[in-house]
């Protein structure tokens, strides 16, 4: 039972340039999300997705972008990467987060750099 | 706008010594609060949800409890293989699709 599986773990980027970063999870859950996680700031909503189709953005949107195309997958973009973007990016999924009662299960994480 | 405080930041206990963690919230309806361990290098673990105050939930060495303004998370007798960092979370009633998140409490605990 994989759950949720981020590639890459380590990634160096230059500045300016772009890349995705993969998300898979395989419990057929129809809310995905991605998060980062910076010291002192706790871990903030970038953009998330009820379903196939369907995403909107969260509390730190900006210069990423992501799709749905499947349940299974939420690749998340970074268009041109920036310094400020240094951080380590967490995907996580649910069943439902509208029940209420369907934890959010958590990848193990992408440490990206921008140098 | 709903907010998530966690103190201690850090907590350096010895193995048997049994402490609390604060997760203190202000949040426009609370549909659920969220305890989550963390690893180092690793992704939050689920642990527990509430949903009421007065509600409590155990596992294990860890007990969860729930007030309108607060939650706690009481650690009995905690063993090294405790150390972790414990992360609280709360989702709104409105706005229900995401959680807020607070910085964490750094758990040590020493032989």
């Amino acid at each position: 039972n994989a759950g949720v599986t981020q590639t890459p773990k380590f990634q160096v980027l230059k500045t300016g340039q772009s890349m995705t970063l993969q998300c898979a999870q395989d419990m057929n859950h129809e809310y995905m999300s991605w998060y980062r996680q910076d010291p002192g700031m706790g871990l903030r909503l970038i953009h998330y997705s009820v379903g196939a189709g369907i995403t909107d953005q969260g509390e730190v949107p900006n210069g990423y972008n992501v799709s749905r195309s499947t349940t299974e997958d939420f690749p998340l973009r970074l268009l041109s990467a920036a310094p400020s973007q240094t951080s380590v990016y967490f995907c996580a999924s649910s069943y439902s987060l509208r029940a209420g009662n369907s934890p959010l299960h958590f990848g193990n994480g992408t440490r990206l750099t921008v140098t | 706008e709903d907010q998530v405080t966690q103190s201690p930041e850090a907590l350096r206990l010895q193995e048997g010594e049994s402490s609390s963690l604060n997760c203190s919230y202000t949040v426009s309806g609370l549909r659920g609060l969220f305890w989550y361990r963390q690893d180092p290098g690793k992704g939050p673990e689920f642990l527990f949800t509430l949903y009421s105050a007065g509600e409590e939930k155990e596992k294990e060495r860890l007990k969860a409890t729930l007030t309108k303004k607060e939650s706690f998370l009481h650690i009995t007798a905690p063993k090294p293989e405790d150390s972790a960092t414990y992360l609280c979370a709360v989702q709104a009633n409105t706005g229900f699709q995401k959680l807020v998140f607070g910085t964490g409490t750094r758990l040590l605990v020493s032989p």
